[in-house]
């Protein structure tokens, strides 16, 4: 079945640790989407992808760092987390324009809460 | 730049009503807008996806309208249920972005 995995779910972990959350999808799209959202907050763009070795930064400045070395993975890594990265992180794909140049329609996986210690 | 904003933040209805949740956007040059559904915790479920040149789209309790020339787009939710209950985001694609824009989001709860 056509989906988008996050894992882990949740990852508690102490500050200075380096982590990477992981975001696979199975639905054959061109597109990749890192956001973080704060608990009743509203979502920030941090990181997007159109393809492979394609990455750029969103809206929202992180020290987080992206790699899209294949279509359907698209992995975050914090070198060194820290207590104000405490956040929850949602990936996101979605499929090249159908002849509508910039159509944008995305699909969520179920989120990575991290929180640092 | 692009602005979506959704209000009420917060709607409390009775099991049964129909309803409706309000978006607007500031840029009326969109390719499409689409309506989300988070419950608590998790990630976004897509519910509907409007196209610019498209005025509906409806997926059985679920209408939800486009009215570029007033920035604004409605989602109608008939005879709702307690497992309605959600926060429902709406979000705008611009001409000339490759970035969805995002409300913050009508939390909706549906009182038995």
């Amino acid at each position: 079945e056509a989906d988008i995995y996050q894992t882990p779910r949740y990852l508690v972990i102490g500050t200075g640790k380096k982590i990477t959350l992981e975001c696979s999808q199975t639905m054959g799209h061109d597109k990749m989407y890192w956001y973080q959202q704060d608990p009743g907050m509203e979502l920030h763009l941090i990181h997007y992808s159109y393809g492979v070795n394609s990455t750029e930064k969103g809206d929202l400045s992180s020290e987080s760092t992206v790699s899209r070395i294949r279509t359907e993975h698209f992995p975050l890594t914090l070198e060194s987390a820290r207590p104000s990265h405490t956040s929850q992180y949602l990936c996101a794909s979605g499929p090249q324009g159908r002849g509508l140049g910039n159509y944008n329609e995305q699909f969520f996986g179920p989120g990575t809460r991290l929180t640092v210690l | 730049k692009q602005e979506v904003t959704q209000i009420p933040a917060a709607l409390s209805v009775p099991e049964g009503e129909n309803l409706v949740l309000n978006c607007s956007f500031t840029d009326s040059a969109i390719y499409n807008l689409q309506w989300f559904r988070q419950d608590p915790g998790k990630g976004l479920t897509s519910l509907l996806l409007i196209q610019s040149s498209q005025r509906e789209q409806t997926s059985g309790r679920l209408n939800a309208s486009l009215d570029k020339s007033s920035g604004r787009s409605t989602l109608y939710i008939a005879a709702s249920q307690p497992g309605d209950s959600a926060t429902y985001l709406c979000a705008a694609n611009s001409q000339g972005a490759q970035k969805l824009v995002f409300g913050q989001g009508t939390r909706l709860t549906i009182n038995p």
